[in-house]
């Protein structure tokens, strides 16, 4: 069965950075791209990025582009998302999820299918 | 910036079919996918490529589309159905976004 676990949760004070864990279990882990995505109180879902764990690509959303970096250490099946400069609008529980690819003729659709449980990220000073 | 509208809420009674709309200007020709997230617990995937199930799911959930509008639907809801669901897609860049969710209430 597959399984993500995350990392627990932070406490961080503003300006810091923050390193989530998310080890995967029951797949191939270099078979599949993992994305991050975090939901803010009240808020909605917000995808952050993706990588490809295969070939290490990666692809940032622009909002978080200058401050998230996503990687991952294949020998030990896990993926990594580390946001720097941290505000108080950061804080968030932050999920990872193991991504799949559907391709059409025009089109490639990425989503994704198993989730972690998610890690609490509160910044406070 | 383009985004994904849904209804803060439905109310369905045991049984009822709940029908939870997500619509976007982009939507025309694009896959949807649908999301269930119970309280305290992350997202668990319902319907992919617009009316997919994948096979976990029971047969109730269903996903269709037309035009700027996509519809997940829930025939003979349950009571442990009662969560928030969100629509997922991309924008015209092929960046992922999500709705802002529904709350499905079944009492």
């Amino acid at each position: 069965q597959v399984h993500l676990v995350q990392s627990g949760a932070e406490v961080k004070k503003p300006g810091a950075s923050v390193k989530v864990s998310c080890k995967a279990s029951g797949y191939s882990f270099s078979s599949y791209p993992i994305h991050w995505v975090r939901q803010a109180p009240g808020q909605r879902l917000e995808w952050m990025g993706w990588i490809n764990v295969g070939n290490g690509n990666r692809k940032y959303s622009q909002k978080f582009q200058d401050r998230v970096t996503i990687t991952t250490d294949t020998s030990a099946s896990t993926a990594y998302m580390e946001l720097s400069s941290l505000r108080s609008e950061d804080t968030a529980i932050y999920y990872c999820a193991r991504g799949l690819t559907t391709v059409t003729v025009s089109e490639y659709y990425f989503y994704m299918d198993v989730w972690g449980r998610g890690t609490t990220v509160t910044v406070s000073s | 910036s383009y985004e994904l509208t849904q209804p803060p809420s439905v109310s369905v009674s045991p049984g009822q079919t709940a029908r939870i709309t997500c619509s976007g200007d982009a939507l025309p020709g694009k896959y949807v996918y649908w999301y269930q997230q119970k309280s305290g617990q992350g997202p668990v995937l319902v319907i992919y490529d617009d009316t997919k199930r994948p096979s976990e799911i029971p047969g109730r959930f269903s996903g269709s589309g037309s035009g700027t509008m996509a519809t997940l639907t829930v025939s003979g809801a349950q009571v442990e159905d009662e969560a928030d669901y969100y629509c997922y897609s991309t924008d015209s860049s092929e960046n992922p976004l999500f709705g802002g969710g529904t709350k499905l209430t079944v009492l």
